[in-house]
């Protein structure tokens, strides 16, 4: 079983849409967790960190689900440019190794 | 300079032969790592680095590959007798001791034929 498991998709979703989609971990000691963005043949980039309260970052709301395992991330209003890639990161270490998912695709047609 | 800078972007190999990548980590950054990411797939840990000292390495990382940090400034990985199986992005990233703030160079990418 793979540490993080992602829908691969892909989410096709109209402009201006919401479209919300999960990941789970497996491993219960982990510790810190985030949203990675990849364009098409980039390299990731840090799109949100999430909270246990839950986190908002414009457009964008992840929320962690610890007694579950899993994470969340929203996108409302969905432009053009979201389309992309969208990997779980989870950390169980403290000096910074992550374990990514394999993503979750979107698109957003117009 | 105020990324992480890979060289080079891209290599394309005859299987057998040994390969060599670079990574300049940000200046202020002590924390490097490398990982190789294939089609479909996230990014997959291979080896960390603090300052020049290499703490952790993945089981992935075969006696084939080595990677060096010598100064605790710029790193480099080495595949030797390169196989078909090892054409991927291989990422770099570093980071603050104190800051889970991954940067990610643009990758090199691999491909042996």
């Amino acid at each position: 079983r793979k540490e993080v498991e992602q829908d691969p998709g892909p989410f096709n979703v109209p402009e201006g849409a919401t479209v919300a989609f999960n990941c789970t971990y497996s491993n219960s000691a982990s510790q810190s967790f985030f949203w990675y963005r990849q364009d098409c043949r980039k390299e990731p980039k840090l799109l949100m960190s999430v909270y246990s309260s839950g986190n908002e970052d414009g457009r964008f709301t992840a929320q962690l689900n610890r007694a579950s395992q899993y994470i969340s991330l929203l996108i409302r209003d969905s432009k053009l440019s979201d389309s992309a890639t969208y990997l779980c990161v989870v950390s169980t270490d403290s000096w910074g190794k992550l374990q990514f998912g394999a993503g979750t695709q979107v698109v957003v047609t117009p | 300079d105020t990324g992480v800078s890979q060289d080079p972007r891209h290599k394309i190999t005859k299987r057998g032969q040994n390969v060599t990548f670079r990574c300049d980590p940000i200046s202020e950054h002590n924390r490097l790592y490398w990982y190789r990411q294939t089609l479909g797939q996230g990014p997959e840990f291979l080896t960390y680095f603090q300052n020049e000292a290499q703490l952790e390495k993945s089981r992935l990382l075969s006696n084939r590959f080595s990677a060096e940090r010598p100064k605790g400034s710029f790193s480099t990985l080495e595949i030797q007798r390169t196989e078909q199986g090892d054409s991927a992005m291989y990422l770099c990233a570093s980071s603050l001791v104190t800051d889970y703030g991954y940067t990610f160079g643009s990758g090199t990418r691999l491909t042996v034929v």
